[in-house]
């Protein structure tokens, strides 16, 4: 079944550092992909996604790019700050209404 | 843009008593709404999807007559948690798809952080 594998953290990092949070997939056909963010004691925040193959998702100087090829959809930001600390959630949705999520990246940046 | 407003953000219970969650979709219409469960340190759980007029559908292993779901108009769902225990002390997020422009995007609710004690 379709399925997400993300790295595990938890992820510490110094500020301005470059962040890189791996993500693959599993699944039968073309889903679209998706990076959720979690800030502490909040709900699940859409931070950017893909559709198609190829395609870059990217906001607030975070990227992703759906890779066909290597089944991957990697987050990237160039120069982390504090307030990016969060758990961070990689998705796929295929048919219908199904979101299928990773387990999460817990990321920590300190100043 | 879409929002979901879920309320309360934090219930405290005593143990054999039941909760209500609520879940709205403010801006837009929400045939179809979905409950999560996390646990601490892990991803979210799709307990159940919440349909406009219908029974809802429950995944394996979810107790239908523990996590009771009414979804009785097309911008409410509620879950109520029945006769809860310990165990169920989690934190439960909605979440609804937006079909406007925005389509094929899950909008999430802040989530409620249940303690039961």
């Amino acid at each position: 079944g379709d399925s997400v594998t993300q790295m595990e953290g938890p992820v510490t990092l110094s500020e301005e550092a470059f962040l890189t949070i791996n993500c693959t997939y599993t699944a039968t056909g073309y889903p679209s992909l998706f990076w959720y963010v979690q800030y502490p004691g909040e709900g699940l925040q859409l931070l950017l996604k893909a559709t198609k193959a190829d395609d870059k998702g990217s906001n607030k100087g975070f990227e992703a790019t759906y890779r066909k090829e290597t089944t991957s959809f990697h987050l990237e930001k160039g120069s982390v700050q504090v307030s990016d600390s969060a758990v961070y959630f990689c998705a796929l949705k295929q048919f219908g209404n199904q979101f299928y999520f990773g387990t999460g990246t817990s990321l920590t940046v300190i100043p | 843009g879409a929002v979901v407003s879920q309320h309360p953000s934090r219930v405290i219970c005593k143990s054999g008593t039941s909760v209500k969650i609520e879940c709205r979709s403010l801006d837009f219409q929400a045939t179809t709404m979905f409950w999560y469960r996390q646990f601490p340190k892990q991803s979210l759980m799709l307990m159940a999807t919440s349909n406009e007029g219908s029974k809802a559908t429950y995944e394996q292993g979810v107790e239908k007559d523990k996590f009771l779901i009414n979804h009785a108009s097309l911008t409410l769902s509620t879950l109520t948690v029945t006769s809860a225990h310990p165990e169920d002390s989690s934190f439960y997020i909605c979440s609804a798809r937006d079909s406007g422009p925005g389509a094929n995007v899950l909008t999430f609710g802040a989530g409620s952080r249940l303690t039961v004690l």
